[in-house]
C-alpha cells in the first residue's frame, strides 16, 4: 500500500529553527509537496521536490533523498504566525497526490 | 486568497435532507478536486476532473454526486449522508490533472455537520 508518514505534533520556540520530516512509500515517486495549512483554512503551497537536495526559500527550506523515501521542511526564525498544520504530499506514478496526516506546529514565546 | 471560493462555509444537515457545494475557481486551471479532510487524517481524494471530464473516482459512496459544468465550477451534491460523512470538504485545482508537477490551489473548505 501507499504510505506517508509525518509526526503528529511537534512544539518549538519562537526564534528557534525545526525539522518537520516525512517518510513515504509509494506506488511510483513524480515528486514531492510541501503544504501549510492554518486552523480553519486552506492549505497553501510552500515547495516541491523532485530531485535530490535542498531547496531554499526564504526562512523555509525542503530537502529530499529518493534512496531513503525521505523529506524534511526545515523552518527557520520561527515566528509565531508559523504556527501551523504543515502537511506532506507525494505525487504517485498516476501523478495523484498522496497526502500524510500532516503535523502541527506549535510555537511558543 | 487563493483564487478558489467555496460555498457555503459552513453547513448542517439532517441524514434526509439533500445539498449541494458549490466550488469555483478564478485561475483559468483545468482540473478540479473533491478532497475530505477529517480530523487527524489524511486529505481523501475523492473525486477528480481533468477538462470537465471526470478521471478518478476514489471508490466514494453513492450519497457523493459530483458535476463539472465547466473548468471552473465544480459541485458536490449531498443526499442521505451519514453522521460519519461529518467533516471538512475541500475544494482545489491545478493547470491540469494529467501529469507533471502541478500545485493544486485550495479553497477555504465547507465545514459540514451531519445531524
Amino acid at each position: 500500500g501507499q504510505n506517508i508518514d509525518q509526526p503528529t505534533e511537534m512544539t518549538a520556540t519562537e526564534g528557534a529553527i525545526v525539522q518537520i520530516n516525512c517518510t513515504y512509500q509509494t506506488s511510483g515517486f513524480n515528486g514531492l509537496f510541501w503544504y501549510q495549512q492554518h486552523a480553519g483554512e486552506a492549505p497553501t503551497f510552500l515547495s516541491y521536490n523532485v530531485l535530490d537536495g535542498l531547496e531554499e526559500k526564504g526562512r523555509f527550506s525542503s530537502f529530499l533523498s529518493r534512496s531513503k523515501g525521505y523529506s524534511y521542511l526545515l523552518l527557520k526564525e520561527l515566528q509565531m504566525k508559523d504556527s501551523a498544520s504543515y502537511l506532506c504530499a507525494v505525487q504517485d506514478s498516476n501523478y495523484q497526490l498522496i497526502w500524510g496526516a500532516g503535523t502541527k506546529l506549535i510555537i511558543k514565546p | 486568497e487563493t483564487g478558489v471560493t467555496q460555498t457555503p462555509r459552513h453547513l448542517v444537515m439532517g441524514m434526509t435532507n439533500k445539498k449541494s457545494l458549490k466550488c469555483e475557481q478564478h485561475l483559468g486551471h483545468n482540473a478540479m478536486y473533491w478532497y475530505k479532510q477529517s480530523a487527524k487524517k489524511p486529505l481523501e481524494l475523492m473525486f477528480v476532473y481533468n477538462f470537465k471530464e471526470q478521471t478518478e473516482n476514489n471508490s466514494v459512496p453513492s450519497r457523493f454526486s459530483p458535476e463539472c459544468p465547466n473548468s471552473s465550477h465544480l459541485f458536490l451534491h449531498l443526499h442521505t449522508l451519514q453522521p460519519e460523512d461529518s467533516a471538512l470538504y475541500l475544494c482545489a485545482s491545478s493547470q491540469d490533472g494529467s501529469g507533471g508537477a502541478r500545485e493544486q490551489y485550495f479553497g477555504p473548505g465547507t465545514r459540514l455537520t451531519v445531524t
